[in-house]
């Protein structure tokens, strides 16, 4: 299986928002709402911040969301803080009952 | 609050098996998926496999043949099994909790660096 697409890395400015894709295929992404998204802060653990394409747990902020539209899923967030500034992994069910992460998004906070 | 905590060798030879396990507290090792995860230094995430608590099992095709997971649910540990390393297996090894459908991972181990050197 091959990994998920992400772009190496994104970048904005406090306050603006920006956009993570995450393209798959019919066989993972775009079969079925199962993406999730996790932020990775250098030297730690991944953490969990959209399920299901769009629902964000318990705790995480509203300022991230997630969407899907095909084969590519996307995670946005909105009024960018510093400590936003991470590793972005994106991460689907495939039809093989096995799972595939994305290559990981550098952000930056300019 | 569920926690993992993987255990295990940080140093394996060539040629030789990598083997980890990890310890769930806080919360039954029943009804959820457990997941191996490994990231070599620098580079992105990469699932190996889990194992449901009954012991039915699904792996990464690209490590298949070198894999195994298992699982002891008296003491709430699953254990995975790389045989046949190189130095491309060198990484952090995390554990994971996998909610059954939606299929997301929702709570990690701390993580431990296995190298693989002579």
């Amino acid at each position: 299986q091959s990994a998920l697409t992400q772009p190496a890395s994104v970048s904005g400015s406090p306050g603006q928002s920006i956009t993570i894709s995450c393209t798959g295929t019919s066989s993972d992404v775009g079969g079925y709402n199962y993406v999730s998204w996790y932020l990775q802060h250098p030297g730690k653990v991944p953490k969990l911040m959209i399920y299901d394409v769009s629902n964000r747990p318990s705790g995480v902020s509203n300022r991230f969301s997630g969407s899907k539209s095909g084969n590519t899923a996307s995670l946005t967030i909105s009024g960018l803080q510093a400590e936003d500034e991470a590793d972005y992994y994106c991460s689907s069910y495939t039809n093989s009952n096995t799972r595939v992460f994305g290559g990981g998004t550098k952000l930056t906070v300019l | 609050q569920v926690q993992l905590q993987e255990s295990g060798p940080g140093l394996v030879k060539p040629s030789e098996t990598l083997s980890l396990t990890c310890t769930v507290s806080g919360g039954s090792i029943s009804s959820y998926y457990w997941s191996w995860i490994r990231q070599p230094p620098g580079k992105g995430l990469e699932w190996i496999g889990y194992i449901y608590y009954i012991g039915s099992t699904k792996y990464n095709p690209s490590l298949k043949s070198r894999v195994i997971i298992s699982v002891d649910t008296s003491k709430n540990q699953f254990a995975l099994k790389l045989s046949s390393v190189t130095a491309a297996d060198t990484a952090v090894y995390y554990c994971a909790r996998e909610i059954p459908t939606p299929y997301y991972f929702d709570y990690w181990g701390q993580g431990t660096l296995v190298t693989v050197s002579s």
